[in-house]
């Protein structure tokens, strides 16, 4: 069975930093790029970052770039986004996600963390 | 980016009866890459349709994706009462992989 397990949410002030972990199972981890995807209290999903199989190819959304920066450690079978310079609208429920085998959809999701900015 | 805008915003309709949801892309994600999932209160999405027309493991086949270039539906045969839930459409044709704004599905 898949589980995708993230951890590292909480309440930090505006301008402050945050690291989000994402421990995966059931599945064959370095075969499959992963991705971090956000969602504001009652709001829609929005896509955030993604990293090959291998790190060798990073991506963002440019509502993060040059703030957040994703990676993974294949042994450890964990996924990571480091958060700088937080903004009040970075407030979400941050979900990991495993790409699909077709394409880059996500056919498994964790459960997420909420990351709450605020003062 | 590619703007997807989902319609309706919320769509009323009672358990026995047929959904049709739709998505519109702003420019062709060609007849592959368009995903759908769904999500209830409290939890993460899940996935439904990829491709655009294949269901994923478990989903039931009351469920089915059809469309291409721009224009996607997602059609829900007979509604049960674990279907209300809220639908996103999603495509993976480039970066950003962006997201529609989501028809929330509602018991009349």
């Amino acid at each position: 069975e898949v589980q995708l397990v993230e951890s590292g949410g909480g309440l930090v002030q505006p301008g402050r930093s945050l690291r989000l972990s994402c421990v995966a199972s059931g599945f064959t981890f370095n075969d499959y790029a992963m991705h971090w995807v956000r969602q504001a209290p009652g709001k829609g999903l929005e896509w955030v970052s993604a990293i090959s199989w291998n790190s060798g190819s990073v991506d963002y959304a440019g509502s993060v770039k040059g703030r957040f920066t994703i990676s993974r450690d294949n042994a450890k079978n964990s996924l990571y986004l480091q958060m700088n310079s937080l903004r009040p609208d970075d407030t979400a429920f941050y979900y990991c996600a495993k790409r699909g085998v077709a394409g880059t959809y996500f056919d498994y999701w964790g459960q997420g963390t909420l990351v709450t900015v605020s003062s | 980016e590619i703007v997807l805008t989902q319609s309706p915003g919320t769509l009323s309709l009672s358990p026995g009866e047929r959904a049709t949801l739709s998505c519109r892309a702003s420019q062709s994600v060609s007849s592959t890459y368009l995903a759908w999932y769904q999500q209830k209160p409290g939890q993460a999405p899940r996935l439904l349709i990829y491709g655009p027309s294949s269901r994923a493991t478990g989903i039931p086949d009351r469920f089915s994706g059809s469309g291409s270039g721009t224009d996607f539906t997602l059609t829900i045969s007979r509604l049960e009462p674990e279907d209300f839930a809220v639908y996103y459409c999603q495509q993976y044709i480039s970066s950003p992989y962006t997201f529609g704004q989501g028809t929330k599905l509602e018991i009349k």
